[in-house]
């Protein structure tokens, strides 16, 4: 068990539907990082937060947003779902985004994201 | 353009002997490599990394080797046991003060009995 939580397991939305994917880091974590995995392009880092603030973004659609809370957790909020958004979607947690002794990213089980 | 390859999709060894995982990359500004271990439907857990101002770091089993110059990582698994059989993702860092990792696409690691 790492420690980061994430909720829910499975989802299961339509076309043009919007979501929200919950991620709880480990304690004292201030980073989280949302990360896509589909099945032909791996994982794939989409947002990074640190202690509230959007730290890094990468390969996040412009559909897609995100958010860290007062209390470090984070959600990421998909809109206007296509079928190409099924996917997994990960979070992972890490003490600070500039020690670099505490860059370990710790992963979530994930969320199974299925667009019909 | 992929800057961190694993251009082994799979790799079966047999009980007891060595695992060699390699990975390429192609920036030199990477400073800090890790590799992640993952089982079906669970996610990535961490296993071992490694700096770039060393060539080796090992914990137990595990052994993560660095040639700079070269622009390759590999992890040794020594001995290999059922129980790693599993998809080995490497992933590096950047540098700086972003902390997103950049993830070869994996090798999937059947160890035999």
């Amino acid at each position: 068990d790492s420690g980061v939580t994430q909720t829910p397991k499975h989802l299961i939305t339509a076309t043009g539907q919007r979501v929200t994917l919950r991620c709880s880091p480990r304690s004292g974590d201030l980073s989280v990082y949302w990360y896509q995995q589909s099945l032909d392009q791996g994982l794939q880092f989409l947002i990074q937060y640190y202690n509230g603030e959007e730290r890094a973004k990468g390969n996040i659609l412009e559909r897609f947003s995100a958010q860290q809370f007062p209390d470090l957790h984070s959600e990421l909020n998909l809109s206007s779902l296509e079928l190409g958004d099924s996917a997994l979607y990960f979070c992972a947690s890490s003490l600070s985004a500039r020690d670099r002794d505490a860059d370990t990213q710790y992963f979530g089980p994930g969320t199974r994201l299925t667009v019909l | 353009d992929q800057q961190v390859k694993q251009n082994s999709p799979s790799l079966s060894v047999q009980e007891g002997r060595i695992s060699i995982l390699n990975c390429d990359y192609t920036n030199s500004m990477f400073d800090y490599f890790l590799w992640y271990k993952k089982y079906p439907a669970e996610g990535p857990t961490f296993l071992i990394s490694i700096s770039s101002i060393k060539d080796k770091n090992e914990d137990g089993r595990f052994t993560v080797f660095l040639n700079k110059s070269a622009k390759h990582l590999s992890l040794h698994i020594v001995p290999s046991q059922p129980g790693d059989s599993a998809v080995y993702f490497c992933a590096v860092n950047y540098g700086g003060s972003q902390g997103n990792l950049i993830f070869g696409k994996g090798t999937k690691l059947s160890v035999k009995p």
